[in-house]
């Protein structure tokens, strides 16, 4: 089974800086790994994912994620935020065919004037 | 928009009362996802329907139950409601290309359980 692991609960951030948010897993098989964004009061929307090939993965709104299978990682990168990326965070882990879904507990970004 | 309609977006109710929430997945999707998101339990995955019939299970308690129609619309039912099921309950619809699978996911009902 898999198990995915957000460090951060909330991290907060000013405005042009950049952010990392950092997701660990926890897998025996190969596995897809994927981001989600849900902005206040919203649904969930797929920011990126990676199924194979390149371990670096960009995704929309100038974000981008980097698989490391030795550190089991896939931490998600911006180098600028803007005051509308502020919202919860999530990153999931499914296996190779894209069942077992599991998310993480979310990590909150807060973009600070 | 992810093409993934749910209905209704809010719903109020009393402890011990039965809902059901709707979902039609986008043109084409054969698969169905329920999923619950609640302050205590975080997001988790309820149950998934393929083109008719039951695929995989998650933490979906014996009070739930959900089916996936014909033409595809899927409905979860809650019944004997308790304050605790108060949460976001999301489903998606997948596509499958190439032996890969992408969800996408609607707008979610939000249920109060008063």
């Amino acid at each position: 089974a898999q198990s995915v692991t957000q460090l951060d609960s909330q991290v907060p951030v000013f405005e042009e800086a950049p952010v990392e948010l950092r997701c660990n897993y926890s897998s025996s098989v190969s596995v897809y790994l994927f981001w989600y964004v849900q902005y206040p009061n919203q649904g969930l929307q797929l920011l990126l994912k990676y199924l194979s090939g390149s371990t670096l993965v960009k995704g929309i709104n100038g974000f981008e994620a980097e698989f490391n299978k030795s550190q089991t990682s896939f931490h998600l990168r911006k180098p600028s935020v803007h005051i509308s990326d502020t919202a919860e965070y999530f990153c999931a882990v499914s296996d190779a065919y894209g069942q077992n879904f599991v998310f993480g507990p979310g990590t909150r970004l807060s973009v600070l004037p | 928009d992810s093409g993934v309609t749910q209905t209704p977006k809010h719903l109020i109710t009393a402890t011990g009362q039965r809902v059901t929430l709707r979902c039609s997945p986008r043109s084409g999707d054969l698969s169905v996802y329920w999923y619950q998101q609640s302050l205590d339990q975080g997001l988790q995955f309820l149950i998934q329907y393929y083109n008719g019939e039951e695929r995989a299970k998650g933490n979906i308690l014996e009070r739930f139950s959900a089916q996936q129609f014909p033409d595809l619309h899927s409905e979860l039912n809650l019944s004997s409601l308790e304050l605790g099921d108060s949460a976001l309950y999301f489903c998606a619809s997948s596509v499958v290309l190439g032996g890969q699978e992408t969800q996408y996911f609607g707008p979610g009902t939000r249920l109060l359980v008063l």
